[in-house]
């Protein structure tokens, strides 16, 4: 159990484009999802958390206007990265917290991978 | 905010030989410290956690253990395989918060056969 989904896994865009990242709960309810940008040989640095049915909550330094993030059900938080440049090409993982059982425990997506030329 | 330094970057070891993983905390707030493993290419994996209530975990070859008062927490991975060779992440929770983790910079473990 406890299954999250992330979709694509890797992906290429021109620069000025806009990337849709999905993160879905595939056997479990997420009251609330993670974002995570991932740069090579570092850390997981938090981004936003979104909790279903109400605006996400960025951290400092992340702009809100450039990932834009949608919770719009229990199972999926999309990540939209809104006119795409080189600098934002990064690793970027979802992870999800359940509405059972230990309510700390996050559990991640596969990651994608967004290259942007 | 919460701070969590993690040390050391890489680790080398020998197959059999115990590794230890440390990290410290800033918030003395915090009550909840897991930690996760990344295999290359893979989504990381929580392997244990420890709550404030405790001073040590134990799970099979894997332990944590927790100094409140010093603010530090530690992994121990006794006889290592060369599956465990992966990148680990320690990670706290800020204010105590149930819905928000921030994890430390991550140690390459390398177990060589």
């Amino acid at each position: 159990g406890a299954v999250v989904s992330q979709h694509p896994s890797w992906v290429i865009c021109k620069s000025g484009t806009s990337v849709k990242i999905e993160c879905r709960s595939l056997d479990f309810q997420a009251t609330t999802m993670f974002w995570y940008r991932q740069f090579p040989k570092q850390s997981l640095m938090l981004m936003a958390t979104s909790n279903e049915g109400s605006k996400a909550t960025y951290e400092q330094g992340v702009e809100k206007d450039k990932f834009l993030i949608n919770h719009a059900s229990l199972t999926l938080s999309t990540l939209t990265v809104t006119s795409a440049h080189p600098e934002d090409s990064s690793f970027y993982i979802c992870s999800a917290r359940g509405d059972r059982g230990p309510r700390n425990i996050q559990y991640f997506g596969a990651g994608t991978r967004l290259s942007v030329l | 905010g919460e701070n969590v330094e993690q040390h050391p970057s890489t680790l080398s070891v020998q197959e059999g030989d115990s590794a230890v993983i440390k990290c410290t905390y800033s918030d003395s707030a915090s009550n909840y410290f897991p930690w996760y493993k990344q295999e290359l290419g893979k989504r990381p994996q929580l392997i244990i956690d420890i709550r404030s209530n405790v001073g040590e975990k134990k799970d099979q070859r894997i332990a944590v253990t927790l100094n409140k008062t010093a603010k530090h927490f530690s992994l121990h991975i006794t006889e290592t395989q060369p599956e465990d060779s992966a990148v680990y992440f320690c990670a706290a929770n800020p204010r105590g918060a149930t819905n928000k983790l921030i994890f430390g910079t991550g140690t390459l473990l390398a177990v060589q056969p």
